[in-house]
Order: C-alpha cells, then sequence, then structure tokens
C-alpha cells in the first residue's frame, strides 16, 4: 500500500511568485485535504477536495486555491506569495465514513518566501 | 482563539515511565479525537483516535482518554521508550461541518530519556 507523497520536498520563492505543490493521496483514499503549519504551530487547515471538488474550507484567502484531479491526486497553488506563507504545507487523504475519519498525511513541503 | 490546546509546551520522562500529554477543547460539536507524533522533517503520524461516543481507547502501549463533560483528552503510553521523544499533536473534528477539517493544538515535545 502506497503512503500519501507529496513533492517538491523544498521550495524556494519570491515575494509576488506563485507555487503549485503536489499531493498523491493513499491507495483507496477519495478526499485529500491541505494544511499549513508555521514554526511552532499546529497544522492549520486551508481547504479538502472530495471527489474533485472543493469540500471545506479553512480561513485562507482565495490566493490559495486547489484541484483534485480522477485519480485522486491534488494540487495546491498559492498566487502572489507573501513572507508570511513560509512554512510547512502538509497534504492528508482520507476514506470518509460515518466518523470523520482519520486523516494520513504525507511528508510535507517546506516552503521559503523571500 | 483556539479551540484545541495543548498548554504544555514539553515533557520530559524517564524510559519505561508512564508519559501522560493532555489536551482541552472547547467547541462541544467536536466527535472525534485524535494523536499524531511527528518528527522533524517528517509528517504527522497518525497514533490513535476515539469517538465522543467512547471514554477510552487502547492500541498497544497507547491509550487515549476522553472526558467529554471536561472537554478534555489524555494520551497514556506505558511504558515510555526513547523512540517515542517527539512532538504529540492532539487533533479534533465535528462530523457535521463541511468537509471533516482536523483543528490542531500547538503539540507537545516529549523527551524520554534512557
Amino acid at each position: 500500500e502506497t503512503g500519501v507523497t507529496q513533492s517538491p520536498t523544498h521550495l524556494i520563492k519570491t515575494r509576488g511568485q506563485q507555487v503549485t505543490l503536489r499531493c498523491s493521496s493513499q491507495s483507496g483514499h477519495n478526499t485529500v485535504s491541505w494544511y499549513q503549519q508555521a514554526l511552532g504551530q499546529g497544522p492549520q487547515f486551508i481547504f479538502q477536495y472530495y471527489r474533485e471538488e472543493e469540500n471545506g474550507r479553512g480561513n485562507f484567502p482565495p490566493r490559495f486555491s486547489g484541484l483534485q484531479f480522477p485519480n485522486y491526486s491534488s494540487e495546491l497553488n498559492v498566487n502572489a506569495l507573501e513572507l508570511d506563507d513560509s512554512a510547512l504545507y502538509l497534504c492528508a487523504s482520507s476514506s470518509p465514513g460515518k466518523w470523520a475519519d482519520t486523516q494520513y498525511f504525507g511528508p510535507g513541503t517546506r516552503l521559503t518566501v523571500l | 482563539d483556539q479551540q484545541v490546546k495543548q498548554n504544555s509546551p514539553s515533557l520530559s520522562v524517564q524510559e519505561g515511565r508512564i508519559s501522560i500529554l493532555n489536551c482541552d477543547y472547547t467547541n462541544s460539536m467536536f466527535d472525534y479525537f485524535l494523536w499524531y507524533k511527528k518528527y522533524p522533517a517528517e509528517g504527522p503520524t497518525f497514533l490513535i483516535s476515539i469517538s465522543s461516543i467512547k471514554d477510552k481507547n487502547e492500541d498497544g502501549r497507547f491509550t487515549v482518554f476522553l472526558n467529554k463533560s471536561a472537554k478534555h483528552l489524555s494520551l497514556h503510553i506505558v511504558p515510555s521508550q526513547p523512540g517515542d521523544s517527539a512532538v504529540y499533536f492532539c487533533a479534533a473534528s465535528a462530523a457535521n461541518q463541511a468537509g471533516t477539517a482536523l483543528i490542531f493544538g500547538k503539540g507537545t515535545t516529549l523527551s524520554v530519556s534512557s
């Protein structure tokens, strides 16, 4: 069984640029969630995708957008990068059921904005 | 306003002893709770979960206790091992919200000495 994978591992961008992060979900999972983890904080929910549609969104501006593809992989796009966007971006996959299903995380992408 | 709080930033225990990590929450709609462990440069790893219909769940050395009236949960690790040294995150979700967003605490760093 393949776990959640993310690419790239590290990324350095400058303020104002755009970035795309990628995630492949765990085998059998059809839901992908994205989180931002700043230094010294817990992960913060950005949004979730289920069957290629956004299925919930946290308190993040519209310049954070996403996609989910038919194979359940996903992208996180961030436009007009700001210095505060520097963080670890985590992708998690799950398979919805009766209870809020356990989410399994990938290793993350470390984004640095200069 | 933090909905999930881990008030102890760090905890040190000796190998073989019990580790108790605590978590408090404020949102009475939360009905599913999880603990994750995180090593540096890795994504969070799922440890154990509990639904609100239970007050205890065990998995090997790990036991989670839930006190709904106090809005408090704890993770017990017995016996503690040096490999348990990591950051532990408590997370919660509400099944009736759009998208199963996990709300995380800030984490507790556990150090187990041999």
